[in-house]
């Protein structure tokens, strides 16, 4: 069982605001940053969003996410069918002292 | 241009043995720490590893006593060698380089190609 709860799907058509939620605990999002990973079937993993909210060189604006306590989300506004992909969440665990992921969250563009 | 390139995943019995190879470029390998990420078939992504800039390993549960973690500054090269493997293992498995430098943070921002690794009879 992930230590980070993610719903297994969303969806949303072109041009909505789709949001993903993350659900930790204290020890790891409560105490530490969350980081936000997309991965297309067939390849790598990309890292989407980093420190709770900054997103690295090439990752369009339109991508934005947030943390609160222990949750976190990522937003995906003006929705693309290129951004179907799978999405996760990650922070560092200070109990497990290691990377704990969300069991991800299959995003579906109708 | 940074790059990761790994190699060394393979069919294996249960109980046998595997040594991941993940060679790294275009950075200052010795100061960055890199972490092992596997997927198994239909599933999620589930952290494995993770070697600090000096040597020192962080393991999940899963897999404590069982594999190990480690690296050639000299080569810029980090190794999974894994011991007494289970069905379970079989995973595609990735290396990624840490975003910041001495202890791992999780913030992987780059990746290997991956490498697929089968444990079965």
């Amino acid at each position: 069982q992930p230590a980070l709860t993610q719903p297994p799907s969303a969806s949303g058509t072109p041009g909505q605001t789709v949001t993903i939620s993350c659900s930790g605990s204290t020890s790891n999002i409560g105490d530490n940053n969350v980081n936000w990973y997309q991965v297309v079937p067939g390849a790598a993993p990309k890292l989407l969003i980093y420190t709770n909210n900054h997103r690295p060189s090439g990752v369009p604006g339109r991508f934005s996410a947030s943390r609160s306590g222990t949750s976190a989300s990522l937003a995906i506004s003006g929705l693309q069918s290129e951004d179907e992909a799978d999405y996760y969440c990650a922070a560092w665990d200070d109990v497990v002292n290691g990377l704990v992921f969300g069991g991800g969250t299959r995003l579906t563009v109708l | 241009e940074v790059q990761l390139l790994q190699s060394g995943g393979d069919l294996v019995q249960p109980g046998g043995s595997l040594r991941l190879s993940c060679v790294a470029s275009g950075f200052d390998f010795q100061n960055f720490p890199v972490t092992w990420v596997r997927q198994a078939p239909g599933k999620g992504l589930e952290w494995v590893t993770s070697i600090s800039a000096k040597g020192n390993g962080y393991y999940a549960d899963s897999v404590k006593g069982r594999f190990t973690i480690s690296r050639d500054n000299a080569e810029n090269t980090v190794f999974l060698q894994m011991n007494s493997l289970r069905p379970e293992d079989s995973a595609t498995y990735y290396c990624a380089k840490d975003y910041v430098t001495v202890l791992p943070v999780g913030i992987l921002d780059y990746w290997g190609q991956g490498t697929l690794v089968t444990v079965s009879s």
